[in-house]
């Protein structure tokens, strides 16, 4: 079965400090996997994603992201957190259950918060 | 978040009442879905729309009522609903290249639904 997890649901960070909110997954076709963060009261911004390539993925608001193959993660990174970066994040994977285009599986968020 | 609008932001309904949302995409995209968001649990795929077709229905009760009358529009006719519905409805919209897709999905900013 294809799924998403995102072992916890908040990551507290002091600002300015390093953050990362991990992510794994299993699929059973290529991993095309993908961030969103949402703010409150608002939709899913997409962040970044990775289809092939180059195992870190450079995205919106100095996030990254990096695909490990063997450990079946998807981790997200920002190396200096703002207070601003406060919002619920989504890693999602390509649903290949579905062979009819972009069906995402999510993962159950978790909520970052960066403290002054 | 302007590309996916959604209306109206903010729906409060009885269970007898008949309502619908409305969803509009201005990227040029064939595929649109319908998301519910519940508070702690992951995002439930509702319905997916490829170039005006359902191609997924995912159990969803019968009194909630997609439509899709052109790749732009994508609409969500609800009666005679419980409060157990009350949630964040998100419209998505990307571009389905196929059963290799790689297109990101982007997201409307959601509709607050609360039945009483």
């Amino acid at each position: 079965a294809q799924s998403v997890a995102q072992p916890e649901d908040q990551v507290n960070v002091a600002e300015g400090n390093p953050l990362t909110v991990k992510c794994t997954y299993s699929v059973s076709g290529n991993p095309y996997l993908f961030w969103y963060v949402q703010y409150p009261n608002r939709g899913l911004q997409f962040l970044l994603k990775y289809i092939t390539g180059d195992n870190l993925v450079k995205g919106s608001y100095g996030f990254e992201a990096e695909f490990n193959k063997s450990q079946t993660s998807f981790h997200l990174k920002k190396p200096s957190a703002l207070v601003s970066d406060s919002a619920l994040y989504f890693c999602a994977v390509r649903d290949w259950s579905y062979n009819q285009g972009g069906k995402l599986i999510f993962g159950q968020g978790t909520e970052l918060s960066v403290k002054p | 978040e302007t590309g996916v609008t959604q209306t109206p932001r903010h729906l409060v309904m009885g269970m007898t009442n008949k309502k619908s949302l409305k969803c509009e995409q201005h990227l040029g995209h064939n595929a649109m879905y319908w998301y519910k968001q519940s508070a702690k649990k992951p995002l439930e795929l509702m319905f997916v729309y490829s170039l005006e077709e359902r191609v997924e229905n995912n159990s969803v009760p019968s009194r909630f009522s997609p439509e899709c009358p052109n790749s732009s529009h994508l609409f969500l006719h609800l009666h005679t609903l419980q409060p157990e519905d009350s949630a964040l409805y998100l419209c998505a919209s990307s571009q389905d290249s196929g059963s290799e897709s790689t297109d990101t999905q982007y997201f409307g900013p959601g509709t607050r639904l609360t039945v009483l």
